[in-house]
């Protein structure tokens, strides 16, 4: 069983779209998190929800906007997609909001914006 | 602002050495931190954390320093294998601060058979 899941894997879109990737914890942690990668290998946090609610939100531009339906799924949903977005996104989850919890990644999803 | 840095060149070592991988931070006062493990195409594994009470901390070949006054964790993997062949990210951290983690940019370790 996979714990943590991302879909889709990979992502070519053109400038301007608009795109979502899911990501899915069947680990029945409360937190969940958005990471970008880009090119350069840094991992940066965007988002963290812990159990529905907002807790960190990084300067992300409002482009970019996550929704948590429950505490098991959050979604990243990306308007008027740029150049600059490609990147691998992670999605990760963690038994609390804790910093000295351990966090789960998934596979990742690779967005390569035209 | 803080700034993280790992060993930005790849380490190549010859199997059955140590392998010693460093994480230095600046304008930042962590309380912990953590070690991952990422290998290529996949999402980074845990491997070990170390709070800034505790100057060093084992996991079977693994240890990590923290030492607070240098401003520095080591990472280190006693008998490397070819196995061990990955980028090691560390990733300090503060209390009340949501769980965010501040990620280095990696060390890519090769170990030669």
């Amino acid at each position: 069983d996979t714990a943590v899941s991302q879909t889709p894997k990979y992502l070519v879109t053109q400038m301007g779209n608009d795109k979502s990737i899911k990501c899915e914890q069947n680990l029945g942690h409360d937190t969940m998190y958005w990471y970008k990668q880009d090119s350069k290998k840094f991992l940066k946090i965007m988002f963290s929800y812990n159990n529905k609610e907002l807790i960190i939100n990084e300067t992300v531009p409002n482009r970019f906007s996550p929704k948590s339906p429950d505490k098991a799924h959050l979604n990243l949903h990306i308007n008027s997609l740029e150049l600059g977005d490609s990147a691998v996104y992670f999605c990760a989850s963690s038994y609390g909001g804790a910093g000295t919890d351990t966090q789960y990644f998934g596979p990742g999803t690779r967005l390569t914006v035209l | 602002s803080q700034k993280i840095e790992q060993n930005s060149e790849a380490l190549n070592i010859q199997e059955g050495k140590t392998a010693t991988l460093t994480c230095n931070y600046t304008n930042y006062s962590p309380a912990y931190l953590q070690w991952y493990r990422q290998d290529p195409g996949r999402g980074p594994v845990f491997l070990l954390l170390i709070r800034e009470n505790e100057k060093e901390k084992r996991k079977e070949r693994l240890k990590v320093t923290f030492d607070t006054t240098l401003k520095q964790s080591l990472f280190h993997i006693t008998a490397s294998q070819p196995a061990d062949s990955a980028t090691y990210l560390c990733a300090p951290g503060r209390y009340n601060q949501g769980g965010k983690l501040i990620f280095g940019q990696g060390t890519e370790l090769s170990v030669k058979p």
